[in-house]
């Protein structure tokens, strides 16, 4: 079974420059988790989607970050602009029955 | 909403010793709990996870132990290897809904 595939790994971009994330989840899982995770901290949450719903964006920066997961597959993360406070990895993670949620590799975003 | 500590920091153990990580989260509904690897550059993975309904859970070298009434888990692994080395997070959630991460142990085993 194919895990989690991120594009790209790795990112590095000057402040004020719109980037982009992209995530396809394991077949089948529905549930799908973007993350940011600073350097020595466990993972954060920015965005759960149920399918195609947004249900939990609580914590994402909506003046700058933006989700989509159109027709409940593929998502993408974007953020514009890029501050020098976005550089992090950005994980996205999917979960389905059995209900284990599992990472991908992650992109590694420098902003300078 | 949850709050997961996670202790310690820093672990360093002698191969072939045993290594604790302990995990206290706050919200009592929380009813799933992962235990996370992650090695220098790569993805969290799932190594052992528990649900509430278990006070348990062993699989080869490594085993989760959770107290629901004082409301804290622990990894625990057996007969350490340097490929144990490595930082591993905790995590509680309810029904999959969110999930709280604690902020990590970095574990370093010495041969």
């Amino acid at each position: 079974e194919a895990g989690v595939v991120q594009s790209p790994r790795y990112k590095i971009i000057e402040k004020k420059q719109p980037v982009a994330f992209w995530c396809n989840p394991i077949s089948g899982h529905n549930t799908l988790y973007w993350y940011r995770q600073n350097l020595g901290q466990g993972p954060e949450l920015l965005i759960r989607y149920e399918n195609e719903e947004a249900v939990d964006d609580s914590q994402l920066p909506k003046d700058r970050f933006s989700a989509e997961r159109l027709k409940g597959v593929d998502s993408t993360l974007k953020i514009q602009p890029a501050e020098l406070g976005d550089s992090a990895v950005y994980l996205c993670a999917t979960a389905g029955a059995p209900y284990e949620q599992y990472f991908g590799p992650g992109t590694r975003l420098t902003v300078t | 909403g949850e709050n997961v500590e996670q202790h310690p920091s820093t672990l360093s153990v002698q191969e072939g010793d045993s290594a604790v990580i302990k995990c206290t989260y706050s919200d009592s509904a929380s009813n799933y709990f992962p235990w996370y690897k992650q090695e220098l550059g790569k993805r969290p993975q799932l190594i052992i996870d528990i649900r509430s309904n278990v006070g348990e859970k062993k699989d080869q070298r490594i085993a989760v132990t959770l107290n629901k009434t004082a409301k804290h888990f622990s990894l625990h692994i057996t007969e350490t290897q340097p490929e144990d080395s490595a930082v591993y997070f905790c995590a509680a959630t309810t029904n999959f809904n969110k999930f709280y991460f604690g902020s990590g142990t970095k574990l370093n085993v010495k041969p």
